[in-house]
């Protein structure tokens, strides 16, 4: 069956510090997702992509978050000054066509822990 | 402004009976609503899909049904096991063009021997 990988599966960084969270979507999906999970909350919509470009965003999604897929495979999310509030787990989803169709594939997550 | 609900209580039951799960939304009617598990420290798995024009969806012990009159989805597991312990999530996608699942707070469902 095939995976959404992310790494790392878990980062501790300082307040303030640069994160970059990795994803590497299904091989033939072309719609890629970022969610969030604060312990205990619901899962959050952040950012949706597609044709390389920001096809939805959330109130979350403020100037300090950014998407890029640098090269045919990775998928990445970068928080640029980490916030104490920023800590949650961040999943990567993907799917092979938009709507919804077929449901997403999610990744394991990356526990990101703000100190 | 439009809700996803579900029941934030725990649910117990025995193996082997029918466990069922409760989505309500409010105001906006989706196009579809999407059922999810999710295991603790894990990401959220894709179980059924229904659309609006599905009264009902199966795969294998689950079924799914969706009421637009009620605005209402019911996420049944027959012949329950330990091994569906987990939490379900439903959601559903606000837009109607599928990029930005809205999801639910998820209900707890715990098997026991």
């Amino acid at each position: 069956e095939p995976e959404v990988t992310q790494t790392p599966s878990h980062q501790v960084t300082q307040m303030g510090q640069e994160v970059i969270l990795r994803c590497v979507p299904i091989s033939n999906h072309l719609y890629f997702y970022w969610y969030r999970q604060i312990l205990g909350q619901k899962v959050e919509f952040l950012v949706s992509f597609y044709n390389n470009e920001i096809s939805e965003k959330s109130e979350i999604f403020d100037d300090q978050f950014s998407v890029e897929r640098p090269d045919g495979s990775n998928f990445t999310l970068k928080i640029r000054s980490t916030k104490l509030e920023d800590s949650a787990m961040y999943f990567c989803a993907s799917s092979e066509v938009g709507q919804g169709a077929y449901g997403y594939t999610f990744g394991s997550g990356t526990r990101l822990t703000v100190v | 402004s439009q809700k996803i609900e579900q029941n934030s209580e725990a649910l117990n039951i025995q193996e082997g009976k029918t466990a069922t799960l409760t989505c309500n939304y409010t105001n906006y009617s989706p196009a579809y609503l999407q059922w999810y598990r999710q295991d603790p420290g894990r990401g959220p798995v894709f179980l059924l899909l229904i659309r609006e024009n599905e009264k009902e969806k199966r795969k294998e012990r689950l079924k799914v049904t969706f009421d637009t009159t009620l605005k209402q989805s019911l996420f049944h597991i027959t012949a329950s096991q330990p091994a569906d312990s987990a939490t379900y999530l439903c959601a559903y996608d606000l837009t109607g063009g599928g990029n930005k699942l809205t999801f639910g707070t998820g209900t707890q469902l715990k098997v026991e021997l």
